[in-house]
């Protein structure tokens, strides 16, 4: 039962470029959405937040839009480095919701 | 960024043997999590802790585990008989107290189950 999707598994994206990243979810009682980006040996780190009572949340190179009736969110970097690297995941709460439901992350490579 | 802690950043042990992961949350955050990731999946969530007591727990989290503030310091997560399949990362996080807070993670602790 998969609430959380990120249908790609991996993404590579020249440097300077836009990275897109997506997420689907099927809970419609999700209510709150974190994108959080993961290196190889260290714990997941909080990026951008959005909640459902607005479509757009923009935090420097990173925005993300969230499509409540498609229930469809996606992250944007631009433009990208090769810091940016990393595996990305998705998580959803939902109101007053104790934890997050993690999606199983998109693992992004930025080209130099 | 605040900064939670987690002891040992990796443990291994004998299937059948207790493990406890250790974890120093951020001194005002008040909930507190564990998540798990074994190798190649993605992280899932074990339970939610708060005033001296689990809030959620989900089904991964059965009478093997138990978690504890014993010093209103740490945070530990142990685990009773290890399984093999008990071999992952586990994260503990933190947050102040809104449920849409953010919830900072540590570093997290590889458990290797023999």
């Amino acid at each position: 039962d998969q609430q959380v999707k990120q249908n790609s598994p991996s993404l590579s994206v020249q440097e300077g470029r836009i990275s897109i990243l997506n997420c689907d979810y099927t809970n419609s009682m999700f209510d709150y959405f974190l994108w959080y980006k993961k290196y190889p040996a260290e714990g997941p780190t909080f990026l951008i937040s959005i909640s459902s009572i607005k479509d757009k949340n923009e935090d420097g190179r990173f925005t993300v839009f969230l499509n409540k009736s498609a229930k469809h969110l996606s992250l944007h970097i631009v433009p990208s480095q090769p810091g940016d690297s990393a595996v990305y995941f998705c998580a959803a709460s939902e109101i007053d919701g104790q934890n997050f439901v993690f999606g199983p992350g998109t693992r992004l490579s930025v080209l130099p | 960024e605040p900064e939670v802690t987690q002891t040992p950043s990796h443990q291994v042990t004998q299937m059948g043997q207790e493990v406890i992961l250790r974890c120093v949350p951020i001194s005002n955050h008040l909930y507190f999590y564990w998540y798990r990731q074994i190798l190649g999946q993605k992280v899932e969530f074990l339970v939610s802790f708060y005033n001296n007591e689990i809030s959620e727990k989900s089904e991964i989290f059965d009478d093997q585990f138990s978690v504890e503030r014993p010093d209103g310091s740490n945070f530990t997560l142990k685990i009773r008989s290890t399984k093999l399949e008990d071999s992952a990362m586990y994260f503990c996080a933190a947050r102040r107290a809104a449920s849409t807070d953010t919830q900072y993670f540590g570093p997290g602790t590889r458990l290797t189950v023999l």
